[in-house]
């Protein structure tokens, strides 16, 4: 168990709508980064908050948006959803000293699905 | 987009034997860490090595890493039917962690009991 929570575990929504997925960090850490991963594919980069601010952002559109609080929680924010958003979305939850990364904590992902 | 390539794709070993997995990547690195993934579901750490390591244990797992050609392999020893799982690589550049880990495809384990 790495402490890092998502929900919800499925969802299932229809092309042009939005949704937000959440995820709890493990306590202490400072930064929280989100991935999609597509089928048979790896974890893509989608972007990383530190201390509430967006600081990194992987090749996606700004349809993609985000958010982490102070109470450890972070959102992932999707407008206008495309049938290739359909896919595994995990948040990951690090500590940042001297601004490199270090072991990500993940969480057990949220699977997506646009019809 | 990806960073590097996994290889091979998939691999299937008794129980037992050991399994090697190799990973290649394209540009300069912090530290390449190996990650674990069952069924699809949320990644578990393995291992993490530095840019100025070059071999690493814990446990089971051995890590390699030659920076002069991209590569690291992970070596699982007398391996398990737990083992089965798909490994990832993943990369952390040089230039700092603002742009989270880069993934390789991954390798697909399986273990015959």
């Amino acid at each position: 168990e790495t402490g890092v929570t998502q929900s919800p575990t499925h969802l299932i929504k229809t092309r042009g709508q939005q949704v937000t997925l959440r995820c709890s960090s493990q306590s202490g850490h400072n930064t929280v980064s989100w991935y999609q991963q597509a089928l048979g594919q790896g974890p893509q980069f989608i972007f990383q908050y530190y201390r509430e601010e967006e600081n990194g952002r992987g090749n996606f559109p700004p349809r993609f948006s985000g958010l982490q609080f102070p109470n450890y929680s972070s959102e992932l924010n999707v407008n206008a959803l495309e049938l290739d958003d359909s896919a595994l979305y995990l948040c990951a939850s690090s500590w940042i000293a001297g601004g490199f990364q270090e072991t990500q904590y993940f969480g057990p992902g949220t699977r997506l699905l646009v019809l | 987009s990806q960073q590097g390539e996994e290889d091979p794709q998939a691999l299937s070993i008794q129980e037992g034997e050991n399994a090697t997995m190799n990973c290649s990547y394209k540009t300069s690195i912090n530290n390449l860490q190996w990650y674990r993934q069952n069924s699809g579901r949320g990644l578990v750490h393995l291992i993490l090595i530095r840019s100025n390591e070059r071999e690493k244990h814990s446990g089971r797992l051995r890590v390699t890493l030659d920076t002069s050609k991209k590569s690291s392999s992970l070596l699982i020893t007398a391996s398990r039917a737990a083992d089965t799982a798909s490994y990832f690589c993943a990369t952390v550049g040089s230039g700092g962690g603002a742009d989270g880990l880069t993934f390789g495809k991954g390798t697909h384990l399986i273990i015959q009991p």
